[in-house]
């Protein structure tokens, strides 16, 4: 299985700054194939079901703000949530899909400070 | 407007079990594949199963395996997990989600969820 690993476990960060998370997995996630990163990351606010933000590692979902970007290749991924707003507090996830069992990491909870 | 809705959850005694639905609307359920992933309480995301479109092929994550299974009707746009032998860390909230239509495996919408309780 593909082991996730987020960092930090938290942060907080005054508005209109950037919050930096990153995520390392066991194994790549790139496929040779398709130069592809199976890759998402997902926000969580309190009380509410996941939602997609990126996916392909730095794809942005329809509708997701630009302040939004994701990067990174094979094992090492960062989400970059730039002038960070209140609605961006929330606890934010990265999941890989190279592979069944699909596998989450612990997440990332974003606070303002 | 995507909308996936969840129910059959409830309280259950260790060993019982429960079968989930997804009521799934506004898109062609018959074109993406579905996944069910569950949220203990206070704790991070899970994945559960997967079932790709015509349900020809299907993926547990190995604590459920033999245990849940993860079943489609496409004529209904309806998503079922029948779970069994229920123990207390299957305890969770338990989202449905759709599959992106790009990669199929990362989830562009989700449920509120259904809330499962394993308890005597």
């Amino acid at each position: 299985d593909i082991v996730m690993t987020q960092s930090p476990d938290s942060l907080a960060v005054s508005l209109g700054e950037r919050a930096t998370i990153n995520c390392k997995s066991s194994q790549s996630v790139l496929s040779r194939s398709n130069n592809k990163n199976y890759l998402a990351w997902y926000q969580q606010r309190p009380g509410q079901p996941p939602k997609l933000l990126i996916y392909w590692a730095s794809t942005r979902e329809s509708g997701v703000p630009d302040r939004f970007s994701g990067g990174g290749s094979g094992t090492d991924f960062t989400l970059t949530v730039s002038n960070l707003q209140a609605e961006d507090v929330a606890v934010y996830y990265c999941q890989q899909y190279y592979g069944a069992p699909l596998t989450f990491g612990g997440g990332t909870k974003v606070e303002i400070k | 407007e995507v909308q996936l809705v969840e129910s059959g959850g409830g309280l259950v005694q260790p060993g019982g079990s429960l079968r989930l639905s997804c009521a799934a609307s506004g898109f062609t359920f018959s074109s993406y594949w579905m996944t069910w992933v569950r949220q203990a309480p206070g704790k991070g995301l899970e994945w559960v199963a997967i079932i790709k479109q015509d349900g020809s092929a299907k993926y547990y994550v190995d604590s459920v395996k033999g245990r849940f299974t993860i079943s489609r009707d496409n004529a209904k746009s309806s998503l079922y997990l029948q779970i069994t032998s229920l123990r207390a860390e299957d305890t969770a909230l338990y989202y449905c989600a759709k599959g992106e239509s790009g990669s199929g495996w990362s989830f562009d919408s989700w449920g509120r969820g259904t809330l499962v309780t394993v308890s005597s």
